[in-house]
Parts: C-alpha cells; structure tokens; sequence
C-alpha cells in the first residue's frame, strides 16, 4: 500500500540555519508533491506545488526539491526565524485522485 | 478573500449524541473533501464530493458517519451515534479539482465525552 514518510515528527533549529525537511514515499508513483504549513488550531495552508518533471521550485525562502528515483522529496527553509514554526505536510498526488498526506513534521526555529 | 468556513469549531458532547459538523466551501470549488486529524493518524481522508456527487467515502466508518452536499454551498458530515473513539479535528477541504491544491477550513474539535 501507499505510504508517505516525514523524516522526523519533530525538528529543532537555531534561528538563522536552514531547516530541511525529508519526504519519502513507496508504492506510489506521483505526478506532483505539495508542501502545506499548518499552525495550531488552523487548518493546513498551501505553500509549494513541484511536479515530477521539475527539480527543483523556489519561492522567497522556501526550496523544494522532487527526485523520482530516490522517491524523495526535500523542502528547505532558508535562514529559518521563529515565525516559521509549525507543522509542515508533504502531499503526494497524481491523475485523477485525492491527495495523499505525510503526518507532518513539527519545526521549531529558536531564537 | 475567499475562503472555507466551517462550524461549530469546538463541539463538546456525550457518547452516544448526535454530531453535526458543517462546511461552507470555496465558490466555484466544484471538489469537496472531508479529514479527520489525530496525533496518531495524522490527517486521515474520510470521503470527498465532486459536483456534489459523493466519489468515496470508504475512509469512514458507514455505520455511525454520513457526507452529504445538499447544495453547492453546504456539506455535512454526521455522526450518529458518536464514541469517545471520535474525538478528533475534523477538517473540510475544497479545491477547484480533484487533484489540485487545497483549501482547509480552520477545522471542528470534536470531543466526545
């Protein structure tokens, strides 16, 4: 069966490095990967879409990078600040199906 | 700013009791998904709609839980009887295509007692 595999449940970093976040997954055969942040008591919040024909996709201080063969999907965040702390979902989808979600990593950026 | 709303967002009650949790998706959103989320489970996929056409809902239990879309601005999802088992977060979704980004409402914390 599918299975989505988040690297860490969580992960702490000093304020100012840059925090990576893993995405594994088996069984499955993605046409894209989504990155969703989610605050406590807030419902998930898109950030990035890369598809399996892309390397790599920035925005502002968000990298992602998608490797088909490694099955693998790596999210950075660079000169990482408090702000940034939350859970962060990786979501693999593909045709016409649902999205299929990780269980998140909770990143805490310490000042 | 468009977005989807969802109500109540706390929701107390006792097993046994009736649940109802509704949700007001995206205009235009023709895709409506509902998830539970737990510490253990993570966000789990409980059933979705495309044109207010229920596409599966094998992600929940058929003999308590029931989605329905009565209209394009209005999803459901009940629990009839709820179990302490049911305490969670429950979030619907909407998205202008089965496979496209999604847009979370801010969830109903159901606790059953």
């Amino acid at each position: 069966s599918q299975k989505i595999e988040q690297n860490s449940e969580a992960l702490n970093i000093q304020e100012g490095k840059t925090a990576t976040l893993t995405c594994n997954y088996t069984n499955y055969s993605p046409a894209y990967l989504q990155w969703y942040r989610q605050d406590p008591g807030r419902g998930p919040v898109f950030l990035l879409l890369i598809r399996e024909n892309e390397k790599e996709k920035r925005k502002e201080r968000l990298k992602v990078t998608f490797d088909t063969t490694l099955k693998q999907s790596l999210f950075h965040i660079t000169a990482s600040q408090p702000a940034d702390s939350a859970t962060y979902l990786c979501a693999l989808g593909a045709g016409n199906t649902p999205l299929v979600f990780g269980k998140g990593t909770r990143l805490s950026v310490i000042a | 700013d468009a977005r989807v709303t969802q109500t109540p967002r706390h929701k107390v009650t006792e097993m046994g009791q009736e649940v109802t949790m509704r949700c007001q998706p995206i205009l235009g959103h023709n895709t409506v998904f509902w998830y539970r989320q737990t510490m253990m489970q993570g966000l789990e996929l409980l059933a979705y709609f495309r044109n207010r056409a229920p596409l599966d809902d094998s992600g929940m239990p058929k003999d308590r839980f029931s989605a329905e879309m009565p209209d394009a601005t209005l999803a459901t999802l009940k629990i009839q009887p709820s179990e302490p088992r049911d305490s969670a977060v429950y979030f619907c979704a909407s998205g202008p295509t089965l496979s496209d980004t999604q847009y979370f409402g801010p969830g109903t914390r159901l606790t059953v007692l």
